[in-house]
C-alpha cells in the first residue's frame, strides 16, 4: 500500500453513462496525476495538478474528460458519456514537488480504477 | 520526451541474478534514469534512479554507462514476486511536471 487510494477499484457502466473516479493522494503530496492503461501497454499521462492548479493535460484528455482538484487534496475524474473505448485502467499517481534540495521526486501510484464499459 | 528501448520480456530463474538492459542514446544531460516496475494488477512501483553514478538500493542496483546512453537493472537474487513489467523511464527531473512517460518495458517472468 503506497498511500494513493483510488475508489472505486471496479466500475462496470454502460455506454453514454458518466462515471466518476476519486483520488486521495498521499497526505503531504501537493502534486497529482492521472493516468491511464490498457491491456498490454504501458501508462499514458493524463493530466497533472500542482495544488489546486491543474497546469498540464494531455491531448488524449477529451472534452469528456474532467479532472477537478479543488482543495488541492482529493482529486475527482469524470469521463461523460462514457465510449467502448473509454474501458482501461485510470491511475492516480503523488508526489512532493522537488525542492532545491530535493530533485527526483518519486512518484507514488495507487492500485487503480477499472473501468468497463459494456 | 527523450525514448528509451528495452527488450519485450526477459526469462529468468529463481535465486539467479537478473540483468534488465535500456538503451537511450538520446539522453540529454538533465535527464535522470529512473525505473519502475508494475506487478500484475496493480500500479507502478519505484525501483530506482540514478543520473551519472550507479546506485544501489534495498530492492536493485543501477548501472549506467559512462557515456550515459545505456542502463542495466540488476536485480541480485530473482524471487517469485519480482515477475512483473519494468519501465526504464527518462525524466528531467530540472522542473516541469516531472510526469513519467511509460514506454511497453520489459515483461519478466521469473521460474521457479
Amino acid at each position: 500500500d503506497t498511500g494513493v487510494s483510488q475508489n472505486p477499484r471496479h466500475k462496470i457502466t454502460k455506454r453514454g453513462q458518466n462515471v466518476t473516479f476519486r483520488c486521495d493522494p498521499i497526505s503531504e503530496h501537493n502534486r497529482l496525476y492521472w493516468y491511464r492503461q490498457t491491456l498490454g501497454q504501458g501508462p499514458e499521462f493524463l493530466t497533472y495538478f500542482q495544488n489546486e492548479a491543474q497546469l498540464e493535460k494531455s491531448r488524449l484528455l477529451s472534452d469528456r474528460f474532467s479532472a477537478e482538484r479543488p482543495k488541492g487534496s482529493f482529486s475527482t475524474l469524470e469521463i461523460q458519456r462514457t465510449e467502448q473505448g473509454d474501458s482501461a485502467m485510470y491511475l492516480c499517481a503523488s508526489s512532493l514537488r522537488p525542492t532545491r534540495s530535493l530533485s527526483g521526486n518519486t512518484i507514488y501510484f495507487g492500485e487503480g480504477s477499472w473501468l468497463t464499459v459494456v | 520526451d527523450a525514448k528509451t528501448t528495452q527488450p519485450n520480456s526477459m526469462e529468468s530463474n529463481e535465486e539467479e541474478p537478473v540483468h534488465l538492459p535500456c538503451n537511450h542514446s538520446t539522453i540529454s544531460g538533465t535527464d535522470y534514469i529512473h525505473w519502475y516496475r508494475q506487478l500484475p494488477s496493480q500500479g507502478p512501483e519505484y525501483v530506482i534512479h540514478g543520473l551519472t553514478s550507479n546506485v544501489n538500493n534495498r530492492m536493485a542496483s543501477l548501472a549506467i554507462a559512462e557515456d550515459r546512453k545505456s542502463s542495466t537493472l540488476i536485480l541480485h537474487r530473482a524471487t517469485l514476486r519480482d515477475a512483473a513489467v519494468y519501465y526504464c523511464i527518462l525524466r528531467d527531473d530540472q522542473g516541469g511536471s516531472e510526469k513519467l512517460v511509460f514506454g511497453k518495458g520489459t515483461k519478466l517472468t521469473v521460474n521457479p
